[in-house]
């Protein structure tokens, strides 16, 4: 089985400041791992995924992840936050055959200017 | 290029009632999946639909809840006589075949009063 724990459900940060969103995933096998981005009343929006390439993953907005096997990890950072960021992002695998996508519990950004 | 597109956006129902959400997967995606967002939690699996065909519905509830994604036509999430704790967000994601990434449509926000 898969799943994913997103640490933090809320995260604030200054306007410019770095922003880092952790997430870490459990698999038995090799996961595929994305990110996904959910404005307020709207649908979720993919930022990035890790699918076995390289393990640092570059997306949309100047969002990036890098994928930490020996930390099981896959956190999500930006180094300038913009207003514009402020959603709530998730974290997600895929693994075993088929694409049932698990998510995490999401972690709301706030931007602060 | 359509997205995927969920209707209606919003919709109320009051207890007992049914309700039915539709879904239109992107053009040339056979494959469709729905998912449940509760208030203040991440997105749940239902369902995972291709052409007339339920692959897997371990997400779905034993009563009340059905769906379909018949040869011509969208996908339909049905929920008969609905009660207070159906009130969510479902989202419906298609992709094509072999593929990883799903692609959100913008949600139907289910009220019931």
């Amino acid at each position: 089985a898969q799943s994913v724990t997103q640490l933090g459900s809320h995260v604030s940060v200054s306007e410019g400041a770095l922003v880092l969103l952790r997430c870490n995933y459990s698999s038995s096998v090799p996961p595929y791992l994305f990110w996904y981005v959910q404005y307020p009343n709207q649908g979720l929006q993919l930022l990035l995924k890790y699918t076995s390439a390289a393990t640092l993953v570059k997306g949309i907005n100047g969002f990036e992840a890098e994928f930490k096997k020996s930390e099981t990890s896959f956190h999500l950072t930006k180094p300038s936050a913009h207003m514009s960021d402020a959603a709530e992002y998730f974290c997600a695998v895929i693994g075993g055959g088929y694409q049932k996508v698990t998510f995490g519990t999401g972690t709301k950004l706030q931007v602060i200017p | 290029n359509a997205g995927v597109m969920q209707n209606p956006r919003h919709l109320v129902r009051r207890r007992g009632q049914e309700a039915r959400l539709r879904c239109s997967p992107m053009k040339g995606h056979s494959h469709v999946y729905w998912y449940r967002q509760l208030p203040e939690e991440g997105l749940k699996f239902m369902v995972y639909l291709q052409k007339e065909n339920i692959i897997d519905e371990s997400g779905m509830p034993k009563e009340r809840f059905s769906a379909e994604f018949p040869k011509e036509g969208p996908s339909i999430l049905r929920i008969q006589q609905v009660v207070r704790g159906d009130s969510a967000a479902y989202f419906c994601a298609s992709s094509p075949r072999d593929s990883d990434e799903q692609y959100f449509g913008p949600g139907t926000r289910l009220t019931v009063t």
